[in-house]
């Protein structure tokens, strides 16, 4: 069965420096791998995903994400924060986007 | 262009008692699928329901149902609530269930207290 380790649950950064923020898999075949970000009171918003190819996937806000399968991972990163990415982030695994399944998040807090 | 609507936002029911939480998928969207997100939890897969019927459904109990409509807007049903039913209740609307070239957009939830 698929699952996703996110293995902090709390990161805090400073405004301005990099952020890598980790995810984990376990799933059979090759996955469809995502990262949503949410803000208090709101829905998760799409940060990028990878389907195949590139290993190496560019989103939305900066945010990249690499992914490693020989380690299992599809980290996501940004070469520097913004006190508005500060938010609850999470990372998905699935075969189909119907059979997504979440890790139980990290959250970000960015310090001025 | 209107994202996916959900209501209420805010629910406050009492054990055993029934609830109904409503959703409108963005336009052109034709599947919604419902979360539930317990607090400091990711979303958990509840269901989902293409041309009106229900497609696929994660490991929840038949306390919880759904229905969709014509009109694609979908309501998730759950009856004899439970403290354990507390939480935040999300809906995402795609293009087909596979989703894999449009995407899903998900609302802003309802978050029910059960008390």
């Amino acid at each position: 069965a698929q699952s996703v380790t996110q293995p902090d649950i709390h990161i805090t950064v400073s405004e301005g420096a990099s952020l890598e923020l980790r995810c984990n898999y376990s799933y059979g075949a090759t996955p469809y791998l995502f990262w949503y970000v949410q803000s208090p009171g709101q829905g998760l918003q799409l940060l990028l995903k990878y389907f195949s190819g590139d290993t190496l996937v560019q989103g939305i806000k900066g945010f990249e994400a690499e992914f490693k399968r020989s380690q299992s991972s599809f980290n996501l990163r940004k070469p520097s924060v913004h006190w508005s990415d500060a938010a609850e982030y999470f990372c998905a695994v699935g075969a189909r986007w119907n059979d997504m399944r979440f890790g139980a998040g990290t959250r970000l807090t960015v310090k001025p | 262009d209107a994202g996916v609507t959900q209501s209420p936002t805010h629910l406050i029911k009492t054990r055993g008692q029934q609830v109904t939480l409503r959703c409108s998928p963005k336009s052109g969207h034709d599947t919604v699928s419902w979360y539930q997100q317990a607090l400091g939890q990711g979303p958990q897969f509840i269901f989902q329901y293409y041309e009106e019927e229900e497609r696929q459904r994660g490991n929840f109990p038949d306390r919880f149902s759904g229905h969709q409509f014509p009109n694609y807007s979908s309501e998730l049903n759950v009856n004899a609530l439970l403290l354990g039913d507390s939480a935040l209740y999300l809906c995402a609307s795609s293009l087909g269930t596979g989703g894999e070239n449009y995407g899903y957009t998900f609302g802003s939830g309802t978050r029910l207290t059960v008390v």
